[in-house]
């Protein structure tokens, strides 16, 4: 079985200021790690993701985000908040055989605020 | 490209009546996934299907959902009868399932159902 767990539902910053979004994990095999993005009214984009390779992963909009292995972590991050970063984020897992393939677990959701 | 179409976006009905939300994957991609998000629960996967085939309907409530995908093009997921409770957003998403893009999903803009 695999989780999510984000710490936080709602986290905010000023703009300009460094987000930081925490998500651990639970899965008992080598997963593929996501984070995505929901704007108002809209569905979930992909935001960037983790599969094997390079642990520090980078994706648009100049987030990005570092696989821990050691601490079952996959934290999202950008050094400088902008007002258009204001959304929720969600870190997802997927298994990587078997029937959990393919299929997405998501964490609860952080809603990130930006202040000016 | 068209990306992954639902309808409809908005749908207001009484309890007791039938629902049915419709999904439009994107041309090629061979998995398709319907998920529920409220404020309560997250985001729940309710069932995945693979090459048109029902693989996983474990999250699906109970036996007022239903889901059928007739073709690679269409799918459905119908509630009968509706209840209060099952007031959400409802989104459908697809992707290809070939490693590495396993997990990237691409969402619909969802279809907001209000039970009264």
């Amino acid at each position: 079985a695999q989780s999510v767990t984000q710490l936080g539902s709602h986290v905010s910053v000023s703009e300009g200021a460094l987000v930081l979004l925490r998500c651990n994990y639970s899965s008992s095999v080598p997963p593929y790690l996501f984070w995505y993005v929901q704007y108002p009214n809209q569905g979930l984009q992909l935001l960037l993701k983790y599969t094997t390779g390079a642990t520090l992963v980078k994706g648009i909009n100049g987030f990005e985000a570092e696989f821990k292995k050691s601490e079952t972590s996959f934290h999202l991050t950008k050094p400088s908040a902008h007002m258009s970063d204001a959304a929720e984020y969600f870190c997802a897992v997927s298994g990587t055989g078997g029937t959990s393939y393919g299929k997405l677990t998501f964490g609860q959701g952080t809603i990130l605020t930006v202040h000016p | 490209d068209a990306g992954v179409i639902q309808s409809p976006r908005h749908e207001v009905t009484e309890m007791g009546q039938e629902v049915t939300l419709r999904c439009k994957p994107i041309s090629g991609h061979n998995s398709l996934f319907w998920y529920r998000q409220t404020m309560m629960r997250g985001l729940e996967l309710l069932i995945y299907f693979n090459n048109n085939v029902p693989i996983d309907d474990s999250g699906m409530p109970e036996d007022r959902f239903s889901a059928k995908m007739p073709n690679a093009s269409f799918s459905t997921l119908k509630i009968q009868p509706s209840e209060p409770r099952d007031s959400a957003v409802y989104f459908c998403a697809s992707n290809q399932k070939a490693r590495p893009q396993a997990g990237e999903l691409f969402f619909g803009e969802g279809s907001r159902l209000t039970v009264l």
